[in-house]
């Protein structure tokens, strides 16, 4: 199964600045996803990001807030625009291919926003 | 629409004890169920899925699970706990569907090794 490279780890960031996350997978996948699991909880998906178009938003989330890019078939960042306290959580990258199911998920990246 | 329901977000359990994490499902189409694994500042890790075929599936670490339809259920066990056991198990459900194809996350279920 894919391996996945995600960077940066953890960051403290200022209120109202912006991060990007990048998730990297070692080989082409034909599935990117971003997650957020907020403190205790389990994992939210944010969206679907499609390889040369637009990423696919759940409800509740929009691409002012996070905006995700997918250039090609191994990579793909999401930005978390604006941030405030409240989106301090962690984020997480995973990906796979259609007919093998069971994705993989990179570690993570704790924010922590002040 | 798919949805999954842990019951219980903490378990509790003696070192060699059986492990049991209930998990019940419910989607429109033929489903495709997980279990996750995550320790402590990780990431998250499968432990076993089931697609088709044999409804009892093996998966890593000792760790086995039953889709049973007519419960709607995915039950994880494992006969003999060990203190590394301890994590957050998750049970995710995925399918098929206008929306694509993308995995729902359970609440997740906190278990603990007693020594």
């Amino acid at each position: 199964s894919a391996v996945i490279s995600q960077k940066p780890s953890r960051d403290i960031c200022q209120r109202g600045t912006s991060l990007t996350i990048q998730c990297q997978v070692d080989s082409q996948v034909t599935m990117m996803f971003w997650y957020r699991q907020q403190p205790g909880q389990s994992l939210t998906l944010i969206a679907t990001a499609n390889q040369g178009s637009e990423a696919t938003y759940e409800s509740g989330f929009v691409i002012d807030k996070f905006p995700i890019s997918r250039p090609n078939l191994t990579f793909s960042t999401l930005t978390v625009s604006n941030m405030s306290p409240e989106d301090s959580s962690i984020y997480l990258c995973s990906a796979g291919s259609q007919g093998n199911y069971g994705y993989t998920f990179g570690s993570g990246t704790r924010l922590t926003v002040v | 629409a798919q949805s999954v329901t842990q019951l219980g977000s903490h378990v509790s359990v003696s070192e060699g004890a059986l492990v049991l994490l209930r998990c019940n499902y419910s989607s429109s189409v033929p489903p495709y169920l997980f279990w996750y694994v995550q320790y402590p500042n990780q990431g998250l890790q499968l432990l076993l899925k089931y697609t088709t075929g044999a409804t009892l599936v093996k998966g890593i670490n000792g760790f086995e699970a039953e889709f049973k339809k007519s419960e709607t259920s995915f039950h994880l066990t494992k006969p003999s706990a060990h203190m590394s056991d301890a994590a957050e198990y998750f049970c995710a459900v995925s399918a098929i569907n206008t929306g694509g194809f993308k995995t729902i996350f359970g609440a997740g279920t906190r278990l603990f090794v007693k020594a």
